[in-house]
């Protein structure tokens, strides 16, 4: 069935590092990326997605790639600062309603 | 403008009795889904709601869980019978559309309703 691999589950970087989370998704007609942050108590906020026709989307210090042939996709996060702690998950859709497949989630923890 | 609410935030039930849960999606979003986040887990699939219609129901674990959603707005998430696995916290989305010509809407998340069975 569809499922989403996450890694790592706990990262910890000091504050100006990059950190790296990566997926691996199952389902060959995935054609949607999103990654959320969840903070302590709240739902799941939206901070970048990728669709399958380009392979790199840069927001700011956020970025994501995509590897269809691989079925890889990783968030990559520059000059971390303490308030990028969180919980980040990754999912996948391929589904023509449009539900998400998430990943396990990754705690990021940035130490000043 | 106003976001995804959810109500109740908390609730805490005994098992066996059933319980409501309420999601209020974004004005004009079309789709809406409900997911549970389990204890230190991923998000689960619940259901989700084109207008009324509910097209994928496959995520429901069992026939205790049921939803319905009235005047394209509003949904309510049901659990009957509740059961100590059912603990979790229970968020809804909403997106525009859903999924249009293969174009996938962003899903903007409430903050959950955390239910805990005793």
């Amino acid at each position: 069935g569809e499922n989403v691999e996450q890694h790592p589950s706990t990262l910890s970087v000091q504050e100006g590092d990059s950190a790296v989370i990566k997926c691996t998704y199952s389902d060959s007609a995935s054609n949607y990326f999103p990654w959320y942050k969840q903070e302590l108590g709240k739902g799941p906020q939206l901070i970048i997605d990728i669709r399958s026709n380009v392979g790199e989307k840069k927001d700011q210090r956020i970025a994501v790639t995509l590897n269809k042939t691989a079925k890889h996709f990783s968030l990559h996060i520059t000059e971390t600062q303490p308030e990028d702690s969180a919980v980040y998950f990754c999912a996948s859709s391929a589904s023509n309603t449009g539900k998400l497949i998430f990943g396990q989630g990754t705690t990021l923890q940035v130490k000043p | 403008g106003a976001g995804v609410s959810q109500s109740p935030s908390n609730k805490v039930t005994e098992k066996g009795k059933d319980v409501e849960l309420r999601c209020d999606p974004i004005s004009g979003h079309t789709a809406l889904y409900w997911y549970r986040q389990s204890l230190g887990q991923g998000l689960e699939f619940l259901i989700y709601f084109q207008g009324n219609s509910a097209p994928d129901k496959s995520g429901l674990p069992s026939d205790r869980f049921s939803a319905e959603r009235t005047g394209g707005s509003v949904s309510t998430l049901t659990i009957q019978r509740t059961q100590q696995e059912d603990s979790a916290v229970y968020l809804c989305a909403s997106s525009l559309a859903g999924v249009r010509l293969a174009h996938t809407d962003t899903q903007y998340f409430g903050p959950g309703t955390r239910l805990t069975v005793l």
